[in-house]
């Protein structure tokens, strides 16, 4: 395991509807990343937060927001969801300036948007 | 902006034989690294080797290894005595410059399924 955790587990909205999952980096990380993975896709890069600040955005739209508090842990909110943002979310934590500061991810939140 | 590709969408493997899923990169930075991720159908991904740009020799991490040929832009994963519990998507990323917290690109992934 990798120390990262996430919830919840599973989510149901519906078209319209506002979001926030949940994101527990392991101890010791300082950043944490978020991801979008579609069926059948590869994970999609949403944005990552560094010491509580936006450090880095992907390729979407506003509705899509964050927060890092200081405990390093941090929250995805999505506003006016969509059919399409239907996906597993993933959290990825990491130490920046550490060696290959890899990536650990967590579990993931599967949500569905009806 | 860098590119993922994996060619392979699904492979079938017998018990205890060696694989190779492949993996080719686009880019063009000199600074970048290279991981593989496991994806169990629980949905974790699960990080298994890295590479860096600028590393000689090839990854290796117990039963995994990787065939780095920096000048075809290709990383190959090779598990050896492949298992059961090796059935997963794989996946290959990448991220450019010196920090592996950057954002990663994927590729589509690879489904192994181990036969017994």
């Amino acid at each position: 395991e990798t120390g990262v955790t996430q919830s919840p587990t599973h989510l149901i909205k519906t078209r319209g509807q506002q979001v926030t999952l949940r994101c527990s980096s392991q101890s010791g990380h300082n950043t944490v990343s978020w991801y979008q993975q579609a069926l059948g896709q590869g994970p999609q890069f949403i944005f990552q937060y560094y010491r509580e600040e936006e450090n880095g955005r992907g390729n979407f739209p506003p509705r899509f927001s964050g927060l890092q508090f200081p405990n390093y842990s941090s929250e995805l909110n999505v506003n006016a969801l969509e059919l399409d943002d239907s996906a597993l979310y993933l959290c990825a934590s990491s130490l920046l300036g550490e060696g290959t500061d890899t990536q650990y991810f967590g579990p993931g939140t599967r949500l569905t948007v009806l | 902006a860098q590119k993922i590709t994996q060619t392979q969408p699904g492979m079938f493997v017998q018990e205890k034989e060696a694989v190779t899923l492949d993996c080719t990169y686009d880019t063009s930075d000199q600074s970048y690294g290279l991981f593989w991720y496991k994806q169990p159908s629980s949905g974790e991904m699960i990080f298994l080797i890295y590479q860096g740009s600028y590393d000689e020799q090839n990854a290796t991490e117990g039963r995994y290894s990787l065939n780095f040929q920096k000048a075809r832009k290709s990383a190959n994963l090779v598990i050896s005595a492949s298992q059961l519990g090796d059935s997963a998507m794989y996946f290959c990323a990448m991220f450019k410059g010196n920090f592996g917290n950057e954002k990663l690109t994927f590729g589509t992934g690879t489904r192994l399924t181990i036969i017994p």
